[in-house]
Order: structure tokens, then C-alpha cells, then sequence
């Protein structure tokens, strides 16, 4: 039963500290995505990877965040420094994108993050 | 303008009646359309998607699309309480440009 992981699936930590989640994609998708959820928000994009090359990191604050795909089964989004307002439910999601067609997108379970 | 509009409800209906969730976009270049089911604490799963102008139905849910309208809706039919979610509508333009989520539609089943 192929399906994307996340860890850790929750972690609380002060402002200021650094946080690492981490995902493993389904085996053979070549597109991968980040976003953020919020009551207030919804869900929103962060990132997204094709083939390990970031197509689009538009939602994500740059002086903060960062995210890579080191390997094709690891992606990480790091929070360096960590503040209050990034406390959300982070998930990421992978799909298999064929030429030019759309695509179904499958949910990681989430890493629910809060900072105090 | 939002570029996914959806009513955050809650929306209430009895047991065994329609449901119908609604949701508008605001790019016309707009080609793939999606509906999420996600219950309380979960992630987002795909439930329905449509490309074309019309109705797609799959067991109980039925899609509409209308482009023209720039207009996508869910029916749930004969609504059971393990339906309760938030339906989040995600809209994607053609080619390689990410998707944009609703905020999500609260639907409650009461038995």
C-alpha cells in the first residue's frame, strides 16, 4: 500500500529554534509539494519539486524557510528561525506528472508543528 | 478575489438527503478540477476530479463543472453521517502550474 510518510508527526518547540520535517515521497512519483495548513489560511502551497528541482517556491518566506529534495525519496522543509505564526499542520503530497496532463495528488498524514 | 471561493459553512443536512457543496474560480484558463474529502485531524484525500464541462458521477458523488460560469459543485447523495467533513475544491490551470486550494466546506450529517 504505496503512501507518502512524514515525520515527525508532531513537534513543539520555543521561537527561534530550528525545525526539520521530513518526507518520503511514493516510490516512482516525480513531482512533490508543500503546504501549510491553518483555520484561517486554509491550505496553502509552500513549494513544489518536479524530478528533485524546485518549480515553484512562491508561498514560502525565503528568509525563514527552505526546502530541498536531496534524493528522490527525501524531501525536507526546514524553519530557521521558528516563530509563533508558524504553528500549522505542514503536509506534503506527491504525484506522478506525465506530459502535459493533470495529475492526482497524495497527502503525507501531516506534521502538526506549534512554537511557543 | 480569492482565486477558489467556497463557503466555509457549516452545512447541515439530515441523513439521506443531497448535499450540495459549491465552489467558484477566478481563472478562466482553469483545465482540472478537484474535490478533497478531509475528516477532522487528517489529511486531504481525493475524492472526484473533472476536466469537462458536464457531470461526472461516481457512486453516491457527482461532479458538475461549468467553465462558462467558472462554476464546480459536489452532489452527495443519500448523505450518511460518515460523510461529515470539510470538502476543500482545488482548481488547477493546464500545464505544470501548481493547484489552489478553497478554504473548504464543513459539511455535518445529522443522523
Amino acid at each position: 500500500d504505496a503512501r507518502v510518510t512524514q515525520t515527525p508527526r508532531h513537534k513543539v518547540t520555543e521561537m527561534g529554534q530550528e525545525v526539520t520535517m521530513r518526507c518520503q515521497p511514493i516510490l516512482g512519483h516525480n513531482t512533490v509539494f508543500w503546504y501549510r495548513q491553518t483555520m484561517m489560511q486554509g491550505l496553502e502551497l509552500l513549494a513544489y519539486f518536479r524530478n528533485r528541482a524546485p518549480l515553484d517556491d512562491s508561498g514560502m518566506p525565503k528568509d525563514r524557510f527552505s526546502a530541498e529534495m536531496p534524493d528522490a525519496t527525501l524531501a525536507t522543509l526546514k524553519i530557521q528561525p521558528s516563530e509563533p505564526r508558524d504553528s500549522a499542520v505542514y503536509f506534503c503530497a506527491s504525484g506522478l506528472v506525465v506530459g502535459g496532463g493533470s495529475y492526482e495528488q497524495y497527502f503525507g498524514p501531516g506534521t502538526r508543528l506549534t512554537v511557543t | 478575489q480569492k482565486e477558489v471561493e467556497q463557503n466555509s459553512g457549516p452545512l447541515s443536512v439530515p441523513e439521506g438527503a443531497i448535499a450540495s457543496l459549491n465552489c467558484t474560480y477566478s481563472d478562466r484558463g482553469s483545465q482540472s478540477f478537484f474535490w478533497y474529502r478531509q475528516y477532522s485531524g487528517k489529511s486531504p484525500e481525493l475524492i472526484m476530479f473533472i476536466y469537462s464541462n458536464g457531470d461526472k458521477e461516481d457512486g453516491r458523488f457527482t461532479a458538475q463543472l461549468n467553465k462558462a460560469s467558472q462554476y464546480v459543485s459536489l452532489l452527495i447523495r443519500d448523505s450518511q453521517p460518515s460523510d461529515s467533513a470539510t470538502y476543500l475544491c482545488a482548481v488547477r490551470p493546464g500545464g505544470y502550474q501548481k493547484v489552489t486550494f478553497g478554504i473548504g466546506t464543513k459539511l455535518q450529517v445529522i443522523p
